[in-house]
């Protein structure tokens, strides 16, 4: 099994571009999740999903889109690239039985490096 | 969603046993208590996951008091290659289960 997929690893942007991160997975997880990290700080959640046709903002929304077509995919979309944006983006799964039930550990990707200038 | 406060870095030898705690005061019944491990350019992996009481695998130990308001990640005899940022997370269905990430603990480990 592969796990997360995250494809581009690295991306630079002009300011006012636009993009889509992809991001898969193949472990049949019904949560998926973006994060961003800017340097030397934690993670931010951007979206979250609980499956397909289901998303939901994060803590960090503003600038992002989401769909979630299919279990496997979880796309995230840039539409207008602001230097703000400049961070590495993770993308992550995980299992959950539902609310008041167990919710597995997420799986992250390993990255994409994003550099807006 | 149960916020969590954890020391910003830590330092430690070789072969000692780090202890890192996490105070969870707002914890709600359902909420699990998790930690993850990030190195550098990768994504955090997860280290172990409890309820209460004490969970242990072949990476680490966890212990949770019976008011579940705290926990203590335990690694023993650390190695250089433990140096890492250590994440605690309190995940449930409080909030939709939105897996909130705090700033983390730099653990440094010198030999």
């Amino acid at each position: 099994n592969a796990g997360v997929t995250q494809t581009p690893k690295f991306r630079i942007l002009k300011i006012g571009q636009s993009m889509t991160l992809q991001c898969t997975q193949d472990m049949n997880h019904n949560y998926m999740y973006w994060y961003r990290q800017d340097p030397g700080m934690g993670l931010k959640l951007i979206y979250y999903s609980v499956g397909a046709g289901i998303t939901d903002k994060g803590e960090v929304p503003n600038g992002y889109n989401v769909s979630r077509s299919t279990t496997e995919d979880f796309p995230l979309r840039l539409e207008l690239a602001a230097p703000s944006q400049t961070s590495v983006y993770f993308c992550a799964s995980s299992y959950s039985m539902g609310a008041s039930m167990y919710n597995s550990p997420l799986h992250f990707g390993n990255g994409t490096r994003l550099t807006v200038t | 969603l149960a916020k969590t406060t954890q020391p910003i870095s830590m330092d430690s030898y070789e072969g000692q046993e780090v202890n890192i705690t996490c105070s969870h005061n707002n914890i709600a019944t359902n909420d699990y208590i998790t930690w993850y491990q990030q190195f550098p350019s990768q994504g955090p992996r997860f280290i172990i996951q409890g309820y209460k009481t004490k969970v242990t695998n072949e990476v680490a130990s966890l212990f949770i008091p019976a008011d579940r308001k705290s926990s203590t990640l335990s690694l023993p005899r650390v190695s250089l290659s433990d140096t890492a940022v250590y994440y605690c997370l309190v995940v449930g269905n409080t909030g939709g289960f939105k897996t909130i990430f705090g700033a983390g603990t730099r653990l440094f480990v010198k030999a």
